[in-house]
């Protein structure tokens, strides 16, 4: 596709429920990042994909979330057991190369997803 | 722990001024971005700077990345209304693949 897509775009789920985040990268990246980003601050990191396998997952805030890439495409954020404290916009990004030093490693973002634990 | 940090967090300009966003980093980087974010929306890459001295231009806004002093501006000239928005600089950690954001700057335009 032309950009990076997310779906769904808004997401309101109840507490303690599970919930799947789907991002579908620009085609030919094999660098994926989810970020999230709560109201008034800025994109903070999550997790990053190279290819299939989670190359850095060490934002992930707890056992409750987890991602998956298995295909080394579109990618899924899952969350279980919500809470309210999970309410933000989570963003996908995708580069061509990525690491240090590397040329084409301009991120670009979708949309988001608007998850809302009520 | 890579640290980010913009000022101004918030700026009201009149049009036709000239301003500068600023973006310092705490520790030794190789590649610094500029993004902007509309209300609502996702973010828009601006500008790729991956080396000293780097200065980069698209029509009233500049950046420039100084990795000695670990600093990054983002110049606004001659502000016209349409450039009101969320500016966020993004670090990137070395020997990670990770991108530490800043704040954002949210400007304001007046007209």
């Amino acid at each position: 596709g032309a950009g990076v897509s997310q779906t769904p775009s808004n997401k309101v789920t109840e507490k303690g429920k599970y919930v799947e985040l789907r991002c579908d990268p620009i085609s030919g990246h094999t660098a994926l990042y989810w970020y999230r980003q709560s109201l008034g601050q800025g994109p903070e990191f999550l997790i990053y994909f190279q290819g299939t396998g989670a190359a850095d997952d060490s934002g992930l805030p707890n056992d409750r979330f987890f991602a998956v890439r298995p295909e080394g495409s579109v990618s899924t954020l899952k969350i279980q057991r919500t809470e309210r404290g999970d309410s933000a916009v989570y963003l996908c990004a995708s580069s061509l190369r990525s690491g240090t030093g590397a040329l084409n490693t301009e991120a670009f973002f979708g949309q988001g997803t608007r998850l809302t634990v009520v | 722990e890579l640290k980010v940090e913009q000022n101004p967090l918030f700026l009201s300009m009149q049009e036709g001024k000239n301003y500068t966003i600023y973006c310092n980093y705490s520790t030794t980087s190789d590649r610094l971005y500029w993004y902007r974010q509309d209300p609502g929306k996702s973010l828009e890459s601006l500008f790729v700077l991956l080396s000293n001295g780097a200065v980069k231009q698209e029509g009233r806004l500049m950046a420039s990345l100084d990795t000695k002093a670990r600093l990054s501006t983002l110049h606004i000239t001659a502000a016209v209304h349409d450039l009101s928005a969320t500016y966020f600089c993004a670090v990137g950690d070395s020997g990670t693949y990770k991108y530490i954001f800043g704040t954002g700057t949210r400007l304001k335009v007046l007209a």
